[in-house]
């Protein structure tokens, strides 16, 4: 069962505007969220990440989104850039799971000039 | 993921073969996690160690697969007779002491890259 679902495999935005990335669990024991970027034939990078006892984190042209109630977190990139094309991976993780994170299965993001 | 360090970055071994992934946290974390990447798939969790520790190993296939992270040197990610199936993209990552939830972040390497002919 996917416990984190990116039900958006691919999204294209114009560079210069919003990118909204949207990701849902199901599993109400995490707590902690992470967002990756990953470039083809290369380690996921570390974006962004948020405890559930905050709502909104932001990191210059990123922030994310937390809707504990609709089990929902959102990735916003503004403005867009060409070199942000790349898949995305939202990730979880739940106190005493170990620090193991469920990862989604990602959403390639295509930023046109 | 700069500074965890694997190798190799790519592997090709015959059906029964032996495979051995290395995997060399970064400077001052003490925590490895090994994830499998399966293609148009996310990653998924296999294993977690400290050294000398097996900590989780609950995403690791009961056969054929094995891990460590020796007192001394890279944790290793070691799969016997190899089948087609298990070709995959291997990542490792790394954190410090300190536990996740308290801000911590865990840092990828870039991945060894395994084809089964």
């Amino acid at each position: 069962d996917q416990q984190v679902k990116q039900n958006s495999p691919s999204l294209s935005v114009q560079e210069g505007r919003i990118s909204i990335l949207n990701c849902d669990y199901t599993n109400s024991m995490f707590d902690y969220f992470l967002w990756y970027k990953k470039y083809p034939a290369e380690g996921p990078t570390f974006l962004i990440s948020i405890s559930s006892i905050k709502d909104k984190n932001e990191d210059g042209r990123f922030t994310v989104f937390l809707n504990k109630s609709a089990k929902h977190l959102s990735l916003h990139i503004v403005p867009s850039q060409p070199g942000d094309s790349a898949v995305y991976f939202c990730a979880a993780s739940s106190k005493g799971g170990s620090e193991k994170l469920v990862f989604g299965k990602g959403t390639k993001l295509t930023v046109n000039p | 993921n700069a500074g965890v360090m694997q190798n190799p970055r790519h592997l090709v071994r015959r059906r029964g073969q032996e495979a051995r992934l290395r995997c060399s946290p970064m400077k001052g974390h003490s925590h490895v996690y090994w994830y499998r990447q399966l293609p148009e798939e996310g990653l998924k969790f296999m294993v977690y160690l400290q050294k000398e520790n097996i900590i989780d190993e609950s995403g690791m296939p009961k056969e054929r697969f094995s891990a460590e992270f020796p007192k001394e040197g890279p944790s290793i990610l070691r799969i016997q007779q190899v089948v087609r199936g298990d070709s995959a993209a291997y990542f490792c990552a790394s954190s410090p002491d300190r536990e996740l939830h308290s801000g911590n972040t865990i840092y990828f390497g870039e991945g060894s890259w395994l084809t089964v002919v």
